[in-house]
């Protein structure tokens, strides 16, 4: 199986600075990495597919990089509701895995 | 608009069975696979394999094939999935949507609500 490593597992920061949470794939995936919003008791939400592709409805703050092995989600200008846990998923082979998840926490 | 409505709660015992159901509206049921994800408290997410409605045809990760079966209803565009459950089963079973038609490739973009299932002795 593909492990996935993300890092930070969590981070604090201020409404409106710029974070980076990385994502390393085990091996190669291509591009086919995508990145999901949890908030606490809720669904999660696709935030980016194929490594840098914004999903509908999504705003233009969060942008996604990377390709082969290592990976980036960066939100840029913090706001309240992107205070959530963020998960890597990798699509390049089953079992389709997941990273152990990037608690965004305000300070 | 596009949702997915999954079955309630469900608390049993170890070595039961219970089969959970999402149900699709707002788009074309056989259009998309449909993905289960389960996430055990205070823990991170787990794909467990998919479904495409189309065909019948699964694809489970190996940690649970022999212990999961995801079978659907095009007639009521409902997918169901069964588990046998261990103690260690306890977790939110979400169903999702495939991101784009006949591929995952893209993630999942619509999700359902979760279903709680608690396993105690």
């Amino acid at each position: 199986d593909i492990q996935m490593t993300q890092s930070p597992s969590s981070l604090s920061a201020y409404v409106g600075d710029r974070v980076t949470i990385a994502c390393r794939a085990s091996q190669s995936i291509n591009n086919y990495l995508n990145w999901y919003q949890q908030s606490p008791g809720q669904a999660p939400k696709l935030v980016i597919y194929l490594a840098s592709n914004l999903q509908s409805g999504v705003p233009s703050r969060f942008s996604g990089g990377g390709s082969g092995t290592d990976f980036t989600l960066s939100i840029s200008g913090l706001q309240p509701e992107d205070f959530a846990t963020y998960y890597c998923q990798q699509t390049y082979t089953t079992p389709l895995t997941f990273g152990g998840g990037t608690n965004v926490e305000i300070k | 608009q596009v949702q997915l409505v999954q079955s309630g709660a469900e608390v049993t015992k170890p070595g039961a069975s219970v089969k959970v159901s999402c149900k699709a509206s707002g788009y074309t049921f056989t259009d998309h696979f449909i993905h289960w994800v389960r996430q055990a408290p205070g823990h991170g997410l787990e794909w467990m394999g998919w479904i495409n409605p189309n065909s019948g045809g699964t694809n489970y990760a190996q940690k649970f094939q022999g212990w999961v079966t995801m079978t659907g209803d095009t007639s009521i565009n409902t997918v169901y999935m069964e588990v046998r459950l261990r103690s260690e089963d306890t977790a939110v079973y979400y169903c999702a949507r495939g991101n784009g038609p006949g591929v995952n490739y893209y993630g999942v973009d619509v999700w359902g609500q979760g279903t709680t299932v608690t396993v105690s002795s």
